[in-house]
């Protein structure tokens, strides 16, 4: 299966200021996906990240707040934008790999304070 | 309005006997189920799935059993090892015509503690 690369593991960042999150996939993939897990929740899908278009976003989860890039087949970026500590979640990107196969990168986690 | 449901925060059972975790869901549009298992500070793992053409999948310690009419899986693992404690997330998605796969929909997970 698809093995993904997502950076940072962690950080905790301040209040009001932006965070990218980065998703490299060591194979060419069609679907790739970013959701978040808060706290003691279940996965929620932000965004689908559409090459080469703008991403499709979730109800609930708007482009201003959580631009998505994804240049290529390979790659894609999530910035959680003037983050407030409601944002302290770990992100998690994952990729549709040879049809259904639905594999998850280590995720992110993300502390606002 | 959730349309996977996972009604068991937690599980506890002793090392070598049998585990079942539950889900139900809503959308009879669903067409393949997963489960995933997740452990602290890592991203959900995939476990085992199934089509709904199926209702039955096994693969080792794991079998998943899809009930359509009752829109409810479980998830068996035999023998319970202490090492299966972690959090599982059953999925499940609907697949378009043309082929290509659609997000996965999450219920909210069941925490299994497998004691020694």
């Amino acid at each position: 299966s698809a093995v993904i690369s997502q950076k940072p593991s962690r950080d905790i960042c301040q209040r009001g200021t932006s965070l990218t999150i980065q998703c490299q996939v060591d194979s060419q993939v069609t679907m790739m996906f970013w959701y978040r897990q808060q706290p003691g929740q279940s996965l929620t899908l932000i965004a689908t990240a559409n090459q080469g278009s703008e991403a499709t976003y979730e109800s609930g989860f708007v482009i201003d707040k959580f631009p998505i890039s994804r240049p290529n087949l390979t790659f894609s970026t999530l910035t959680v934008s003037n983050m407030s500590p409601e944002d302290s979640s770990i992100y998690l990107c994952s990729v549709v790999d040879r049809g259904y196969g639905y594999t998850f990168g280590s995720g992110t986690r993300l502390t606002v304070v | 309005d959730q349309q996977v449901k996972q009604n068991s925060p937690s599980l506890s059972v002793q090392e070598g006997r049998i585990s079942i975790l539950n889900c139900d869901y809503t959308n009879s549009m669903f067409d393949y189920f997963l489960w995933y298992k997740k452990y602290p500070a890592e991203g959900p793992t995939f476990l085992i799935s199934i089509s709904s053409i199926k209702d039955k999948n096994e693969d080792g310690r794991f079998t998943v059993f899809l009930n359509k009419s009752a829109k409810h899986l479980s998830l068996h693992i035999v023998p319970s090892q202490p090492g299966d404690s972690a959090v599982y997330f059953c999925a499940a998605t609907l697949h378009l015509s043309s082929g290509s796969a659609r997000q996965l929909t999450f219920g909210s997970g069941t925490q299994l503690t497998v004691l020694p």
